[in-house]
C-alpha cells in the first residue's frame, strides 16, 4: 500500500520559533497532500489542503500566516508553525491519496508538538 | 461539513456488537472509515462510494444509504484488538478530496 512519511515525530521548542514538518509520499506522487490537526481525545481537524506548484487551501479560520504550506514538490509538502505558542501544541498529520485512481487517504506517522 | 458521529464511546466484552453512526446533512460523494490507537496514526478500514453499498473486512462492515447521508460501520463478534477510536471522514462533491472527521467513537473491549 501507498507510504506517507512524516517528520519529526516529536519536537519541542521554546515559545516564539518556528517549526517545520515534513510529508512525505514515499511510492506515489501526490498533487495534493491535506494537513490535519488533532488535540488530545479529539478529532482530526481539517487545516489546509497543499497543492503543488500552488498555494494551499485553507479552512476557515486557519491562519495562513501561523501555518505556513509549501507543496514544491510532488511527493513532498512541509507545514511551518511560525512563532509557536503554547497554544500551538498539538499533534499535525499529514496525508495524501494513494495515488491515481485510489480513493484512501493515507496518513503519515504524525508530529506531536509541544511549545513551551 | 464536519458528519455527526455516535455513539461518544461504547464499552464492549470479546464476542459483542457493535454499531457505529456517521450522518451528514447533505448528500455525500464518499464516506470512509478510520481506527486510531493511542498515539497512533489513524489506519484505513474502509470506503464507501455508492448509495446503497456494503463493505465488509473479515469481521467489520460498513453501509451506505441509498441517499448517501448515513454510514454505519459494524462490529461483528468484536476482539481485543478492535480497542480504538473509529472515526468517520466525509466527504462533499463541492469540496473533493477534502475530508472532515466526525468527533469519533471510543471503543474499549474488554477480554
Amino acid at each position: 500500500g501507498a507510504v506517507v512519511s512524516q517528520h519529526p515525530s516529536r519536537v519541542i521548542c521554546k515559545s516564539g520559533t518556528s517549526v517545520k514538518i515534513e510529508c512525505r509520499s514515499l511510492d506515489f506522487q501526490a498533487t495534493t497532500m491535506f494537513w490535519y490537526r488533532q488535540f488530545p481525545k479529539k478529532s482530526l481537524m481539517l487545516m489546509a489542503t497543499s497543492n503543488e506548484g500552488s498555494k494551499a487551501t485553507y479552512e476557515q479560520g486557519v491562519e495562513k500566516d501561523k501555518f505556513l504550506i509549501n507543496h514544491a514538490s510532488l511527493t513532498l509538502s512541509t507545514l511551518t508553525v511560525t512563532s509557536a505558542h503554547p497554544e500551538d501544541s498539538s499533534f499535525y498529520i499529514c496525508s495524501a491519496r494513494g495515488g491515481f485512481g485510489n480513493e484512501k487517504l493515507f496518513f503519515g506517522s504524525g508530529t506531536q508538538l509541544s511549545v513551551l | 461539513q464536519q458528519p455527526v458521529q455516535s455513539p461518544q464511546a461504547v464499552i464492549l466484552r470479546e464476542g459483542e456488537d457493535a454499531v457505529i453512526n456517521c450522518s451528514s446533512s447533505k448528500a455525500l460523494y464518499s464516506v470512509h472509515w478510520y481506527r486510531q490507537k493511542h498515539g497512533e496514526a489513524p489506519v484505513f478500514l474502509m470506503i464507501l462510494l455508492k448509495g446503497g453499498e456494503q463493505m465488509r473486512h473479515e469481521k467489520i462492515s460498513a453501509s451506505f444509504n441509498e441517499k448517501k447521508q448515513q454510514s454505519s460501520l459494524y462490529l461483528t463478534a468484536s476482539q481485543l484488538s478492535y480497542s480504538g477510536t473509529y472515526f468517520c471522514g466525509t466527504e462533499e462533491g463541492s469540496t473533493l478530496g477534502r475530508l472532515y472527521f466526525g468527533r469519533g467513537t471510543q471503543l474499549t473491549v474488554w477480554p
